[in-house]
C-alpha cells in the first residue's frame, strides 16, 4: 500500500537517450515535487506542482520536462541525457498549497548514464 | 539566496549515547522546520518537525529545538540505537520552497 511510488527503481541508459520516470501518490495530496540527489547526498528541488499547475521551476535545464496529467501523478521526462544527469531522483508529495507541510517521498529512481 | 547549513557532516556515537545535529538557516521568512531520516536505498522519511511559534518539541527519544532569533535549530537523539544509523536532513520552509541541509551521516556503534 505504497503512498508515493515511482518507477522504475533503476534506470541505466546511454548518453543522448530520452527517458521518463513516473510518480504516483495515493495520499490525496495537492502538491508534488521532483528532487535530485547527487552522489554527496545533497537534495535539490527541481520542480513543484500544485493541482497540476507548475509552481516551482528551479534552474533546471530545459531537457527536463515535468508533466502532471492529474494531481495524483507527476512524471519527469528527460531528453538528450548527459553524464551529469546521473543521480537519484525522488518524487514527493504534500498536503496544501505551500511547503509548510510534511513531505512524503518515494524510494527514488537511480539513473546511471553510460 | 536561501541557504541551510548543517553540521556535522558525519557523526559517530556509541550505542546509548546522545547525538546532536545543528542547522542554521538564512531566510527569516522560514516558518516550518522538518527533519528527515534517510536509510540506505530509501527516500527521506519525516521523523519530527517544528513550527516557528514553538521553541521545542519532543517525541520519545527525539527532540528538536528552534531559536528563531539566531536562526538555529537542532535535532537531539537520546539513547541512540544501531537502527538510528542513517543520513539525517534538516530543512527550512517559507512559502513554496523547502531548502534542505547537506545531511549528516550518523553511525551508532554497538
Amino acid at each position: 500500500d505504497t503512498a508515493v511510488s515511482q518507477t522504475p527503481k533503476y534506470l541505466v541508459t546511454q548518453m543522448g537517450n530520452d527517458k521518463s520516470i513516473k510518480c504516483e501518490q495515493n495520499l490525496g495530496h495537492d502538491t508534488m515535487y521532483w528532487y535530485k540527489q547527487d552522489s554527496k547526498k545533497f537534495l535539490k528541488i527541481m520542480f513543484s506542482y500544485n493541482n497540476k499547475e507548475l509552481i516551482i521551476n528551479e534552474t533546471v535545464p530545459n531537457r527536463f520536462s515535468p508533466k502532471s496529467p492529474d494531481k495524483a501523478h507527476l512524471n519527469l521526462h528527460i531528453n538528450s541525457l548527459e553524464l551529469g544527469d546521473s543521480a537519484v531522483y525522488f518524487c514527493a508529495s504534500s498536503q496544501g498549497t505551500t511547503s509548510d507541510q510534511p513531505q512524503h517521498f518515494g524510494d527514488g529512481t537511480r539513473l546511471s548514464i553510460l | 539566496g536561501e541557504n541551510v547549513e548543517q553540521h556535522p557532516s558525519t557523526l559517530s556515537v556509541q550505542e546509548g549515547d546522545s547525538a546532536v545535529i545543528k542547522c542554521t538557516y538564512s531566510d527569516s521568512a522560514s516558518n516550518y522546520f522538518p527533519w528527515y531520516k534517510q536509510e540506505l536505498g530509501k527516500g527521506p522519511q519525516l521523523i519530527i518537525d517544528i513550527r516557528s511559534n514553538v521553541g521545542e518539541k519532543k517525541d520519545q527519544r527525539i527532540a528538536v529545538t528552534l531559536n528563531k532569533t539566531a536562526k538555529h535549530f537542532s535535532l537531539h537523539i537520546t539513547e541512540t540505537q544501531p537502527e538510528d544509523s542513517a543520513v539525517y536532513f534538516c530543512a527550512a520552509t517559507g512559502g513554496f520552497k523547502t531548502i534542505f541541509g547537506a545531511g549528516t551521516r550518523l553511525f551508532v556503534k554497538a
